[in-house]
C-alpha cells in the first residue's frame, strides 16, 4: 500500500505522559497535514507543511502540541503533558503541489485514548 | 471565519430510492466545496469536488451560491452507498478544509 500511513494506529496512555505519532505522506507529496477528529465531528485542521516548512497553525494547537517535518517527507505530531480533552483520532492527510486545494488522501488516523 | 453546516446526522434510506444529503456553508467569498466519504473500514477519501461538475459512483453536487449550499443526491441508492459523508470547504487559495460534522447513511435492502 503507497498510501499515506500513520503509526500507531492507537495509543492509550495516562493523563500527563507525551505521545508521538508519526505520519508518513505518499512519496512525491510536498504537502502535510494534520487533522484532530472527536466523536461525532468532522476532522479539524491543526497544522500544514509543505516540504519542511510548517506555514499554518490552527488555534487548536496549544503549546503543548508540536509538529515538525523535519526532512520535508515524514512528519511527527508529538503532545506533552496530555489531558483527557486530547483523546481523539488524529489524522495526517497529504497532497501534491499545482493547485492549492487539490485533493487530500488521508491516511487511517492514530486513535489517542488519555485515560 | 467559515463554517459548514449538515443538519443530518443520520439518513436512512431503502435501495433504490432516491437519496440527497444537505450541506450549507457560510463564507463571504468564493468557496471550494468538496463531499469526502468514508466507508466501514477504509479511510476518508474525497468523492467529488464542485469545480470538477462531474458525476462520480452516480452522485452529484450543485454549488449553489444563492442559498449558499452545495447538497449531494443520487437518484437510485445502493447498498454499498452505505458510509459517513462529510461536506467540505476551502477558501480560495487556501490549503486547508473546514469539515461539516458528517451524516451516516444507511441503504437498507
Amino acid at each position: 500500500d503507497t498510501g499515506v500511513s500513520q503509526d500507531p494506529r492507537h495509543k492509550i496512555t495516562k493523563r500527563g505522559q507525551n505521545v508521538t505519532f508519526r505520519c508518513d505522506p505518499i512519496s512525491e507529496h510536498n504537502r502535510l497535514y494534520w487533522y484532530r477528529q472527536t466523536l461525532g465531528q468532522g476532522p479539524e485542521f491543526l497544522t500544514y507543511f509543505q516540504n519542511e516548512a510548517q506555514l499554518e497553525k490552527s488555534r487548536l494547537l496549544s503549546d503543548r502540541f508540536s509538529a515538525e517535518r523535519p526532512k520535508g517527507s515524514f512528519s511527527t505530531l508529538e503532545i506533552q503533558r496530555t489531558e483527557q480533552g486530547d483523546s481523539a483520532m488524529y489524522l495526517c492527510a497529504s497532497s501534491p503541489g499545482g493547485h492549492p486545494t487539490g485533493e487530500l488522501f488521508f491516511g487511517e488516523g492514530s486513535r489517542l485514548t488519555v485515560l | 471565519a467559515q463554517r459548514v453546516t449538515q443538519p443530518e446526522k443520520l439518513l436512512s434510506v431503502f435501495k433504490g430510492a432516491p437519496v440527497e444529503l444537505k450541506c450549507n456553508y457560510s463564507y463571504s467569498g468564493s468557496p471550494e466545496l468538496f463531499w469526502y466519504v468514508q466507508y466501514s473500514r477504509q479511510r476518508l477519501q474525497l468523492l467529488l469536488r464542485h469545480i470538477s461538475r462531474e458525476s462520480i459512483k452516480g452522485f452529484t453536487a450543485d454549488l449553489n451560491k444563492g442559498e449558499t449550499s452545495f447538497h449531494l443526491k443520487k437518484p437510485f441508492a445502493q447498498e454499498e452507498d452505505s458510509a459517513m459523508y462529510y461536506c467540505a470547504l476551502s477558501r480560495s487559495n487556501d490549503y486547508k478544509l473546514s469539515f461539516g460534522a458528517g451524516t451516516t447513511v444507511t441503504v437498507r435492502a
